[in-house]
């Protein structure tokens, strides 16, 4: 069955510092990859996402993620945090040919000034 | 355009009373889903509708829920006799396309099941 794993269920920078969010996922062939950020009493948004091509997505708010096929990775990344990045984040998978989200647990991160 | 609106956003029932929410999704936006996230959890998808038809449902849709979309814009989700492990946050989402398109999510309904 496919599913996500995120292992990291908090993560806690300084403002400045640089950020990586680890991503996994189970599934046979190449999904469909995304992430999205929640915030306080906000819904879902979508940072990013994957389908083919280049391995190296550019999102919104000056977040990236790389897609490893061979760790079965897809991590988001950012140089450097800014105290509004303060959110849940939510790695999710598409199944080709599907049209449901398979979300992993998320990270909360925090940003200390 | 407004995005997806959802009603009402917060809901209190007591065990045993029906419930029924609202999703309205981007104009002209032909899919659209029903998730359920918990605390701590992460969304479950839960349905979804191409136009007016319901394609799939996930095996977490108890007989006590019901989703329609009668005319292939708002959705209605209904769950029936409300337990106490019914309590979650109910989102919904849309998106234009055949396939796999980015999806909008509203900002949700929370319901608390006393």
């Amino acid at each position: 069955a496919q599913s996500v794993t995120q292992p990291d269920i908090h993560i806690t920078v300084s403002e400045g510092a640089s950020l990586e969010l680890r991503c996994n996922y189970s599934y046979g062939a190449t999904p469909y990859l995304f992430w999205y950020v929640q915030s306080p009493g906000q819904g879902l948004q979508l940072l990013l996402k994957y389908f083919s091509g280049d391995t190296l997505v550019q999102g919104i708010k000056g977040f990236e993620a790389e897609f490893k096929r061979s760790q079965s990775s897809f991590n988001l990344r950012k140089p450097s945090v800014h105290w509004s990045d303060a959110a849940e984040y939510f790695c999710a998978v598409a199944p080709y040919n599907t049209d449901k989200l398979i979300f992993g647990t998320g990270t909360r991160l925090q940003v200390f000034p | 355009d407004t995005g997806v609106s959802q009603n009402p956003r917060h809901k209190i029932t007591k065990r045993g009373q029906n419930v029924t929410f609202r999703c309205d999704p981007i104009s002209e936006h032909n899919r659209l889903y029903w998730y359920r996230q918990t605390l701590g959890q992460g969304p479950e998808f839960l349905t979804y509708f191409q136009n007016e038809a319901q394609l799939e449902k996930s095996r977490l849709l108890s007989d006590r829920f019901s989703a329609e979309r009668p005319k292939g814009s708002f959705s209605t989700l209904e769950i029936q006799r409300t337990e106490q492990g019914d309590s979650a946050m109910y989102l919904c989402a849309s998106s234009y396309g055949t396939e796999n398109t980015e999806a909008f999510f509203g900002q949700g309904t929370r319901l608390t099941v006393v």
